[in-house]
């Protein structure tokens, strides 16, 4: 079946980058997204990327994935107090003809100064 | 340009009442939409997707319902709450033309059953 897994937190230095790692199952994904959320709040697309790129970058944020491996990172450069949230991963799946999206259970990222 | 919405913010309901969450979609026609929960500290579990007007596909079989009256609405519902529903709900869209693998969020319900 589908998985999606994550580490659950991460620590870094303000100004340092911070790089979010992520794990999927379904080979078939058509497109992997990572998702920001803030406290309280619904979540905001960041970026998203097609599988048949390595690479995507987007100003700050830069997006590895490895197909092989089904391994998905975001790394955020010069990171910010602002970034502290909880990142999402998800894989994009077909179930029943309809797209849906496979979420991790998020990384908590705390940037202190 | 789309934004979607979400009522109540906040709610706190007994143990046995009814529920009923509103979500609703602007400025796109005929979106794909979702219903998911958040469990506190967890991922997101997706509960309910619609394709159309009174087309809903449930995920999981729980104590909740959906429905889809208007193209734009979407209603999450329950007739009666157990603690276990207790959670963030976060409703989604996803257009069907142009950008359709940008699946987009509410602000969320946060749903306290007590």
């Amino acid at each position: 079946g589908e998985d999606v897994e994550q580490s659950l937190f991460l620590s870094v230095r303000e100004g340092d980058s911070s790089v979010i790692n992520c794990t999927y199952t379904d080979s078939s994904s058509t497109y992997l997204y990572w998702y920001k959320q803030e406290p309280g709040a619904g979540l905001q697309l960041l970026t998203y990327i097609f599988s048949n790129m390595d690479m995507k970058q987007d100003q700050r944020l830069t997006v590895l994935l490895n197909k092989k491996d089904k391994h998905l990172s975001l790394r955020i450069a010069d990171t910010q107090t602002g970034d502290s949230a909880i990142y999402f991963c998800a894989e994009s799946t077909l179930s029943g003809g309809y797209n849906k999206l496979i979420f991790g259970a998020g990384t908590r990222l705390a940037v202190h100064p | 340009s789309q934004t979607i919405h979400q009522w109540p913010a906040t709610l706190v309901q007994p143990v046995g009442s009814p529920l009923s969450l509103e979500c609703t979609v602007e400025g796109t026609s005929n979106p794909n939409l979702y219903w998911y929960r958040q469990a506190a500290g967890r991922g997101l579990q997706l509960l309910f997707y619609s394709v159309g007007i009174g087309q809903i596909s449930s995920e999981v079989p729980q104590n909740l319902s959906a429905s889809r009256p208007q193209d734009r609405q979407f209603i999450l519902s329950s007739k009666k709450l157990l603690l276990s529903d207790s959670g963030f709900y976060l409703c989604a869209w996803r257009p069907i033309a142009g950008r359709v693998y940008e699946q987009y969020f509410g602000p969320g319900t946060r749903l306290t059953v007590t």
